[in-house]
């Protein structure tokens, strides 16, 4: 059984303020990470892909990785009330992806 | 350039009725996959097809079937459909098997 985990939350921040999201998985096989993000009632839009240990940079967006401590999360700095929404933790697993419960975020103007 | 296109958008079936879910997709992606979203949770993989002919089972493939005779088309059977099957199902592809996923819109499905 592949599992990837999500602290649910719900998390809130103040409009300005650095997000944080995190997941765990098990199979340390795992190959490639990515989060989406999923605003109510719309199909998830991927924000972010990593591949290998550290971090990556795309604007307000910063995933990292340890692939030892099989552990990704996802900074997103100066929180705008536009990210408030479900963030989806996926993992790549051979020709499989598996994804988290998810972690809602709402950003308080 | 539609994407991955999914049919219906709603439907709400009798306990027991049987029904296709369509996915199309025009992007000649080799990877596709079927997921159902229950209120509050991630995603859960029912099956998943590397190429045309092939397809596998999923994390929760009980009660669906699918055939994949096409690139472009990886549909969805549900036979006799019961309460538990009622969800929010997408398709989803990709060219890569590390690749970004492409969702469709979602089909909402109520079994009453």
């Amino acid at each position: 059984q592949k599992e990837v985990e999500q602290n649910s939350g719900p998390l809130s921040v103040p409009e300005g303020a650095i997000a944080s999201l995190n997941c765990t998985y098990s199979d340390r096989g795992s190959q490639s990470f990515f989060w989406y993000r999923q605003y109510s009632g719309k199909s998830p839009e991927l924000i972010m892909s990593i591949y290998s240990n550290g971090d990556k940079e795309d604007g307000r967006f910063t995933a990292q990785l340890n692939k030892a401590s099989q552990y990704v999360s996802l900074l997103i700095r100066d929180s705008q009330p536009s990210d408030s929404a479900t963030y989806l933790c996926a993992v790549n697993t051979g020709n499989q992806f598996y994804f988290g419960t998810g972690t809602s975020l709402t950003v308080i103007p | 350039n539609a994407g991955v296109t999914q049919t219906p958008k709603f439907r709400i079936l009798k306990i027991g009725q049987s029904m296709t879910l369509q996915c199309a997709q025009d992007m000649n992606h080799n990877y596709m996959y079927w997921y159902r979203q229950d209120p509050g949770m991630g995603l859960k993989l029912i099956y998943y097809s590397v190429g045309a002919g092939i397809t596998d089972k999923g994390e929760v493939p009980n009660g669906y079937n699918v055939s994949r005779s096409t690139t472009e088309d990886f549909p969805l059977r549900l036979e006799l459909a019961a309460p538990s099957q009622t969800s929010v199902y997408f398709c989803a592809s990709t060219t890569l098997n590390t690749g970004e996923l492409f969702f469709g819109e979602g089909s909402r499905l109520t079994v009453l």
